[in-house]
């Protein structure tokens, strides 16, 4: 398995644009993540799905992000308008059982 | 408070030493505990996984969990410089995780 898979790898934007990270979880898992990881706050939890379903949005810090996904295999995180303070490494996450397998992360900066 | 606390660190030790990575956690719901370590821009993967309060050892890795303390450490022996990464303690809870800020370790040659 190829394992999780984000794209893009890197996203350079300027304040104001749109921006949408991807997310290919792994086959067969029904739980997918969206986590923002920075220096001053590390890993936070954005929202996670179950069966396709949000469950818990909790974490989305404002209404300029929102989450989707469609199908079983496909997840999108997208922020409209971006802000500088938006910039971090964010990351998607999906499991069966207890253990989360990490994709590689997407490197945001919002200049 | 935070419901897993880890020192942030860094951490910085010779080649060779016995590393000693703590998180203390406040829930005492907590069944599992996990260590995922990750190196410089990539993501998190899962290092060691425990169920029961006691020590687990996998080479040169072991997790130890004391329930009764909420205190869980995860050391490494003969550390290598393959081993600098940071190093984050993790607790499944209600279908999603509670993770420690994580420790910064670096191993000098």
């Amino acid at each position: 398995d190829a394992g999780v898979i984000q794209s893009p790898r890197h996203e350079v934007t300027e304040m104001g644009q749109e921006v949408t990270l991807r997310c290919k979880p792994i086959s067969g898992h029904d739980y997918l993540f969206w986590y923002r990881q920075t220096m001053m706050r590390g890993l936070e939890l954005l929202i996670y799905f179950n069966n396709n379903v949000p469950i818990d949005d909790s974490g989305m810090p404002e209404d300029r992000f929102s989450a989707k996904m469609p199908n079983a295999s496909f997840s999108t995180l997208k922020i409209q308008p971006s802000e500088p303070r938006d910039s971090a490494v964010y990351f998607c996450a999906s499991k069966s059982t207890d253990t989360q397998y990490f994709g590689p992360g997407t490197r945001l900066t919002v200049l | 408070q935070k419901e897993v606390e880890q020192d942030p660190g860094p951490l910085s030790v010779p080649e060779g030493a016995i590393v000693s990575l703590n998180c203390t956690y406040s829930n005492s719901a907590f069944q599992y505990f996990m260590w995922y370590r990750q190196y410089s821009r990539k993501g998190p993967e899962l290092l060691m996984y425990t169920y029961s309060s006691g020590n687990k050892e996998d080479g040169r890795f072991t997790a130890q969990v004391d329930k009764s303390s909420k205190y869980i450490s995860l050391f490494i022996r003969d550390s290598q410089p393959s081993d600098s990464a940071t190093y984050l303690c993790a607790m499944p809870f209600n279908n999603d995780m509670r993770f420690g800020a994580g420790t910064r370790l670096t191993v000098k040659p």
